[in-house]
This record gives C-alpha cells, sequence and structure tokens, in this order.
C-alpha cells in the first residue's frame, strides 16, 4: 500500500522568515497530494493541493511543488505569521474516491 | 452550506464496551471516510462507504465497523473497546464520482474518544 513520509517533524522559524516541510510517497499510482493544517483541537483544513499533471501551485504565501519522478512535494510557506502556527499534514491518494494516506506530521512554530 | 458534522464532541468509555459515532457530511456529498487520529499521528484511513456499502477498508480489525444511510450520513461502531482505541476520530465527505476524483475531502471536528 501506499506510505508518506513527512520531515521535519518539528521546525520553528522566526516571523518573516520561509517554511520547507518535504513529504515523500511509494505509489508511483498516486495522482493527489493536499496538504492540511491542523490547530490544536481543529479539524484538518485544506490549505492548498495539487495534481498530477501539474508540478507547482501558488496561492498567495502558500506554494506546493510536485515532482513525480522523484516521488516528493513539498509546502512552501513564505513571510510566515505567527497564525502559520500549526501542525500541518501531507497526503496522498491513488485512484478514483480512494482513501488519503497521510505523514506524520510537521509541527510549524513561528515566533516573535 | 453545512458542513460535515459529527456526533457526539466527546465520549469517555471503558474497556470492553461498545460505542456509535455519527457523521453528516458536507451538503452535496455522498461518500464518507472514517479516520483514527492518535495522540501526535497523522489520521489512519479506517473504511469508506458509498451507496451504503464498505467500499474501501484501511488496517482496521473487525471490531470496527461501519453503515451509510440513505441520506448520506454514516456510522462508525466500535465493539469490545480497547485503551488503544482512545483516539480523535474523523468524519471526511467527498464526491465518488469520476470527475470529481481528485476533489478535497472535507473533515468534520471529530469526536475525542477515551478509554479507561
Amino acid at each position: 500500500g501506499e506510505n508518506v513520509e513527512q520531515h521535519p517533524s518539528t521546525l520553528s522559524v522566526q516571523e518573516g522568515d520561509s517554511a520547507v516541510i518535504k513529504c515523500t510517497y511509494s505509489d508511483s499510482a498516486s495522482n493527489y497530494f493536499p496538504w492540511y493544517k491542523q490547530e490544536l483541537g481543529k479539524r484538518p483544513q485544506l490549505i492548498i493541493d495539487i495534481r498530477s499533471n501539474v508540478g507547482e501551485k501558488k496561492d498567495q504565501r502558500i506554494a506546493v511543488t510536485l515532482n513525480k519522478t522523484a516521488k516528493h512535494f513539498s509546502l512552501h510557506i513564505t513571510e510566515t505569521q505567527p497564525e502559520d502556527s500549526a501542525v500541518y499534514f501531507c497526503a496522498a491518494k491513488t485512484g478514483t474516491a480512494s482513501k488519503l494516506t497521510f505523514g506524520t506530521g510537521t509541527r510549524l512554530q513561528v515566533t516573535l | 452550506d453545512a458542513g460535515v458534522t459529527q456526533s457526539p464532541t466527546h465520549l469517555i468509555k471503558t474497556r470492553g464496551q461498545q460505542v456509535t459515532l455519527r457523521c453528516s457530511p458536507k451538503s452535496g456529498h455522498d461518500t464518507v471516510s472514517w479516520y483514527q487520529q492518535a495522540l501526535g499521528q497523522g489520521p489512519q484511513f479506517i473504511f469508506q462507504y458509498y451507496e451504503e456499502e464498505e467500499r474501501q477498508r484501511g488496517n482496521f480489525p473487525d471490531r470496527f465497523s461501519g453503515h451509510q444511510f440513505p441520506n448520506y450520513s454514516s456510522e462508525l461502531n466500535v465493539n469490545a473497546l480497547l485503551l488503544g482505541d482512545s483516539a480523535l476520530y474523523l468524519c471526511a465527505s467527498s464526491l465518488w464520482a469520476v470527475k470529481y476524483s481528485n476533489q478535497p475531502q472535507h473533515f468534520g471536528d471529530g469526536t475525542r474518544l477515551s478509554i479507561l
């Protein structure tokens, strides 16, 4: 089955700096890669996603890149703000209407 | 537009008991997936329901079972509860149709289950 690895497990950056979180996946048939932000005690919220026919996608301060050959994808957050502090999960999906396989999460702390 | 709703929000049970968790999908969605999220870990897929049938199942024992109703809402049942079943149980809804296959799954707030 699919396996998703995520690094680093914790990341501390100063406000205004950039943060990068990396994930690798094992199933070359995976075709959809969402990123979720989960604040303490709250639901995972989708922040950006990318499909396998696209190499990069950007939404304001957030961007995701996908390298299908290497089977890895990354989340980039620029100009970080304290409200970006949360746990971020990457995930991968194979096929139609099927399960998401999540990474182990990255706890991002943005300090003033 | 109602999002995914789950009930109850918190539940405390003892070992050996049985529990039922409920989920109403986002308006317009027809597929419900259940995930277990242990403390400090990512969500783990339990199973997925569409047209009142279990369509896909993760690595969970038969103690975990589910149901989907004609109105697309769903229940997760866990029998013979173990201490290790303590977790946040998340429900996510989506659309089954192929043309929507890479649309995001929308999560509810979850039910936090504690086993004493």
